[in-house]
């Protein structure tokens, strides 16, 4: 079965620092969303993702889809003790018209050093 | 207007006894997910209910859960005979048309229930 992959599982960074999460998945995805979870809540949308090299912004988050649709990556530029959380993709295995559910990947635990 | 709303927050059992778990979805919502989240583990997805049709449960890891969608609309997941593994937080999440026709919706998530099976 499909499945997606989170790299790294936990990130340590100073604030100030960049961070970068990457997502990959065993088979191509029809597309990609990124949730963020703050420490004892649920998970938030984030962005979605469905072109091929698609990349988007959000403030400091920049968001990509790889070209061949099978890994995306977020960057965080210039962290700030607010980015603390678990950062989660998940995508959607691309049947060619019909689809499974939406499998998430474990997370990136970001933890920010003021 | 209000999000997805789970109760109840918090629910502590003792093995063996049955639980079960309430998901009010965004009012319009057509799709309903159930996932399971250990702790520091990613999401796993159970239960997936979209309008009338037949619940995909694919996801459910043993016969002692089960849920339901009364109305299209509240969910409730049931799990009989609790296990000290079933100990999680169960997330509830709902989308306006879900997956199909090859266009994915943005999930909503409920705050969630916290479970411990003693």
């Amino acid at each position: 079965g499909q499945q997606v992959m989170q790299i790294p599982q936990y990130q340590h960074v100073q604030e100030g620092e960049d961070f970068t999460t990457y997502c990959n998945s065993s088979t191509t995805l029809s597309n990609i969303q990124w949730y963020k979870q703050r420490p004892g809540g649920h998970p938030v949308f984030l962005i979605q993702l469905v072109k091929s090299g698609e990349v988007k912004k959000q403030k400091r988050l920049t968001f990509q889809f790889g070209e061949a649709k099978k890994n995306s990556s977020l960057h965080i530029t210039a962290t700030q003790t607010t980015d603390v959380g678990t950062y989660f993709c998940a995508g959607y295995e691309n049947y060619g018209g019909s689809q499974g559910n939406l499998i998430f990947g474990k997370g990136t635990k970001l933890s920010v050093k003021p | 207007g209000a999000g997805v709303s789970q109760s109840p927050s918090n629910k502590v059992t003792e093995k063996g006894k049955d639980v079960e778990l309430r998901c009010d979805p965004i009012s319009g919502h057509t799709a309903l997910y159930w996932y399971r989240q250990s702790l520091g583990q990613g999401l796993e997805f159970l239960i997936y209910f979209q309008g009338n049709s037949a619940p995909d449960k694919s996801g459910l890891p043993s016969d002692r859960f089960s849920a339901e969608r009364t109305g299209g609309s509240v969910s409730t997941l049931t799990i009989q005979r609790t296990q000290q593994e079933d100990s999680a937080v169960y997330l509830c999440a709902s989308s306006l048309r879900g997956a199909g026709g090859g266009f994915q919706e943005t999930q909503y998530f409920g705050p969630g229930t916290r479970l411990l099976v003693l």
